[in-house]
Parts: structure tokens; C-alpha cells; sequence
């Protein structure tokens, strides 16, 4: 089992231009979820789902995009990147609520810097 | 709202030092509590966990007990070791509502640098 991956590992752009971050993985787990890591604000939630064609605003969702179109798949988009979105972005996945299990998988994140 | 407050770091101990790494919690309800670590360029991991109230939550020599009535989750650690330096955050997640999605409150991260 490879986890929870994500493509790219850095990317660099420049302001106004889009992008799209991938999320992948092998668990079957029908929750995901996009994070973003910030200098002494802990992980902020983005976006999340809780299945396949399902998506749902987290607590920072703007100027972000996502789409869930197969189950183990979950797609952050940037359209027009602005400095404020320099950060460290995680995607996670788990089970459902329901399971009883609460643990979520993390990825190794994705570096990007917006110039 | 629901929220999570972590002690401030950094936070550096010589090796075989205690560690003790403070949280505490805003919420309504009965939130399930957990510890997660960061170690250098790596995403989180889940360190342990607690479901309700008192239960102890414990792996790889941490500690941490939920505390309802000083609304706490204190992490603890009898003697670190210097592969122990990370970032740790406390989180929890409000579990049973009729509305749950598992998502986590994050606290703002203590990082802890142990020195040989």
C-alpha cells in the first residue's frame, strides 16, 4: 500500500497563473481532505468530501477548487494564484465517521510558492 | 465554536528529560481528542487518540488522558529521546453528530527539539 500521495512535491508559480494538486490513495477510505499548513496556524481544513462526486467548503475555501470524481482521487485547483496561498497543502484521507475509526492518513504534502 | 489551544514552543529538552505538552479544548458535546506528530518534510502521523472522557490514550512511551472537567489532553513523555524532535498537534473531532464528517480542529503545533 502506497497511502496517500500527492503530485507535485514543489511547484513554484507565478501570481495569476492556475494549478491543479493531486491527491491519490489505495485505502478505499471514502473521506478526503485538503489542508493547508501555515507558520503558527496549525493545519486549516480547505475542502473535504465524504464520497465520490461529493465536495464541501472547509474553513478556508476561497480562491480553491475541488473536485472528487473517483473515489480515490481528490483534486485541489488553484485558478489564479495569488502570494497568500503560499503555503504547504496536505490531502488526507479515512473512513467514514460511522466506522468508528477516526484516524486520518496523511500525505507528505506539497510545498508550493506563489511569487 | 469548537476550538484547540496548544502551549507556545519551541520546546527543547536534553535527552531522557520529561516532556509534558499542554492542549486544551473548546467544545460543546463529547469531541473525540487526538495527538498527531510531524516529523521534518514528512506529512502527520496519528500518535494516539482518546474517545471519551478519562480514557488514556498511549503509544511509543507518550501519554495523554481526557480530561472533561479541566477540558485537557496533555501530552506526556517519561524520558525523550532525540529522534522525538518534531512538531506535535493536538486536534479533535466532534464524532456522533448527526452532521459528522470526521474533520479535525487543529491546535497551532508545539514543536520540541530534544538535544543529545
Amino acid at each position: 500500500n502506497a497511502g496517500v500521495t500527492q503530485t507535485p512535491k514543489f511547484r513554484v508559480l507565478k501570481t495569476g497563473q492556475s494549478m491543479t494538486l493531486l491527491c491519490a490513495q489505495d485505502m478505499n477510505h471514502e473521506y478526503m481532505y485538503w489542508y493547508r499548513q501555515d507558520p503558527g496556524m496549525g493545519l486549516r481544513l480547505i475542502h473535504y468530501s465524504v464520497g465520490e462526486g461529493t465536495t464541501a467548503k472547509g474553513e478556508v475555501p476561497d480562491g480553491y477548487n475541488v473536485s472528487r470524481l473517483k473515489k480515490q482521487n481528490f483534486l485541489l485547483g488553484l485558478e489564479s494564484a495569488a502570494p497568500s496561498q503560499t503555503s504547504v497543502y496536505f490531502c488526507a484521507s479515512s473512513p467514514p465517521a460511522t466506522s468508528g475509526l477516526y484516524e486520518q492518513y496523511f500525505g507528505p504534502g506539497t510545498r508550493l510558492t506563489v511569487t | 465554536g469548537n476550538s484547540v489551544t496548544q502551549m507556545e514552543g519551541p520546546v527543547t529538552l536534553s535527552e531522557e528529560a520529561f516532556l509534558t505538552i499542554n492542549c486544551t479544548y473548546t467544545a460543546t458535546g463529547y469531541p473525540s481528542l487526538f495527538w498527531y506528530v510531524q516529523y521534518p518534510g514528512e506529512g502527520l502521523q496519528l500518535l494516539l487518540k482518546a474517545t471519551k472522557a478519562d480514557d488514556k490514550g498511549s503509544n511509543k512511551g507518550f501519554e495523554a488522558t481526557y480530561r472533561k472537567e479541566t477540558t485537557s489532553f496533555h501530552l506526556e513523555k517519561g524520558s525523550v529521546q532525540v529522534s522525538d524532535s518534531a512538531v506535535y498537534f493536538c486536534a479533535l473531532s466532534k464524532i456522533g453528530a448527526s452532521s459528522n464528517t470526521g474533520k479535525l480542529i487543529f491546535g497551532q503545533g508545539t514543536t520540541l527539539q530534544v538535544k543529545p
